[in-house]
């Protein structure tokens, strides 16, 4: 089992289409939990972390279920802007160190 | 943007060959992690430096490896290059102080070519 698995993508949603990823992780250590948004080409970018409770910022919600060891990411009302690959991340092996998904490539069209 | 950058931004080196990659952190930040990402993959850990020493290593050999310095720069050196070696390879910063050890910010990436 890979340490991060993330769908495979692309999703194809049009813009206003609420849309779901999710993430599952084998290392039942882990304590952090984040998720990355990357543009073709260029560098992975923060775009929250994920709480035990859940936890929103604008259109997105993220949530995680430790006991089954799943993350999920839902973004509301599409934009074309939110196209991009987004990685499921958690920290280990060690302390202060990151796992990386694949990636789950957004794709939204007008 | 994050204030940790990298160079060069591009390179193209032939098999058996050396390279050097180098990597400015953020202000404040003593902990410098490499990341190899290859088309289409996520990115992989190579090993992470906290104020000097190697603080983690991931799968990759030997013919990888690094330096930090006292301004918590760093270097990925990797020699005998290899075609699979081609890849971006990603430095990211964080510190122990601010956002906790565990939030990393990424440099833009050098993007390696073996030919």
């Amino acid at each position: 089992r890979k340490e991060v698995e993330q769908d495979p993508g692309p999703f194809n949603v049009p813009e206003g289409a609420t849309v779901a990823f999710n993430c599952t992780y084998s290392n039942s250590a882990s304590q952090s939990f984040f998720w990355y948004r990357q543009d073709c080409r260029k560098e992975p970018k923060l775009l929250m972390s994920v709480y035990s409770s859940g936890n929103e910022d604008g259109r997105f919600t993220a949530q995680l279920n430790r006991a089954s060891q799943y993350i999920s990411l839902l973004i509301r009302d599409s934009k074309l802007s939110d196209s991009a690959t987004y990685l499921c991340v958690v920290n280990g092996p060690g302390y202060s160190t990151l796992t990386f998904g694949k990636g789950t490539m957004l794709l939204v069209s007008p | 943007e994050t204030g940790v950058t990298q160079s060069p931004t591009h390179l193209i080196k032939t098999r058996g060959q050396q390279v050097t990659l180098r990597c400015s952190s953020q202000s404040g930040h003593n902990t410098v992690s490499w990341y190899q990402q290859a088309l289409g993959q996520g990115p992989q850990f190579i090993f992470q430096y906290y104020r000097e020493e190697e603080n983690g290593r991931g799968n990759f050999p030997p013919r990888f490896s690094g330096l930090q310095f006292p301004n918590y720069s760093s270097e990925l050196n990797v020699n005998a290059l290899e075609l699979d070696d081609s890849a971006l390879y990603l430095c990211a910063s964080s510190s122990k102080l601010a956002g906790g050890p565990f939030t990393q910010y990424f440099g833009p990436g050098t993007r390696l070519t073996v030919l």
